[in-house]
């Protein structure tokens, strides 16, 4: 499967725990973004990658979100001291300059 | 503020009837729309983007600028178009980044 990879697919937490979830790109994208879908909602965004620099976040991203892209491939979020209210699906999608964007099949995230 | 409006959570139609699913937007700039499709337990993809002027399943949509609206239309209904299908919106000049709306459940029954 040549298309955007996430892990883990689901993760259960306790509150105030640390979580961290991969996305890997389509490899020739040159694009990343991480969104945030909870129930009856489109996917919001949090953040974007070009290459290695992120250069845009969401004012939904809290100062407890990071997200990284080292080298410019893969990226990861982490969430620290998580909260009943960050359960939601966690989606990472990559494209490439002029054409569409493509999805992961996301990290289900529940805070308990 | 850039903002996607599909009024409608669930449409429900029979196989063979026309489907209309509706997509408004508000943005100052010159708009790129898409539509995505999610059936169920699989991911979001991508099935028009406006630009492109294409046919994919048998669904068109045609961007209104005057009415900005971006309605998803397809002739006869078939079961497999069930699914739940959201309209985007893409900011120029912001690298492809995409506004959402809630969506639209399609149900075709028979």
């Amino acid at each position: 499967d040549t298309g955007v990879s996430q892990d883990p697919r689901h993760k259960i937490t306790k509150r105030g725990q640390n979580v961290t979830f991969r996305c890997d790109p389509i490899s020739e994208h040159n694009r990343l973004y991480w969104y945030r879908q909870t129930l009856g909602q489109g996917p919001e965004f949090l953040t974007y990658f070009q290459n290695e620099a992120q250069l845009e976040k969401s004012r939904l991203l809290s100062d407890r979100f990071s997200a990284e892209r080292p080298k410019g491939s893969f990226s990861t979020l982490e969430i620290q001291r998580t909260e009943q209210g960050d359960s939601a699906m966690y989606l990472c999608a990559s494209s490439q300059t002029g054409a569409g964007t493509y999805f992961g099949p996301g990290t289900r995230l529940t805070v308990t | 503020a850039q903002r996607v409006t599909q009024p409608e959570k669930l449409l429900s139609v029979f196989k063979g009837a026309p489907v209309e699913l509706k997509c408004n937007y508000s943005y100052s700039g010159s708009p790129e729309l898409f539509w995505y499709v999610q059936y169920s337990r699989q991911r979001l993809q991508l099935l028009l983007r406006h630009i492109s002027r294409e046919s994919i399943k048998g669904f068109t949509a045609d961007l209104n600028k005057g009415e900005t609206s971006f309605h998803l239309k397809k002739p006869f209904a078939q079961e497999e178009d069930s699914a739940m299908y959201y309209c985007a919106l893409g900011h120029t000049g912001t690298a492809s980044k995409l506004t959402f709306g809630t969506g639209t459940r399609l149900q075709v029954t028979l």
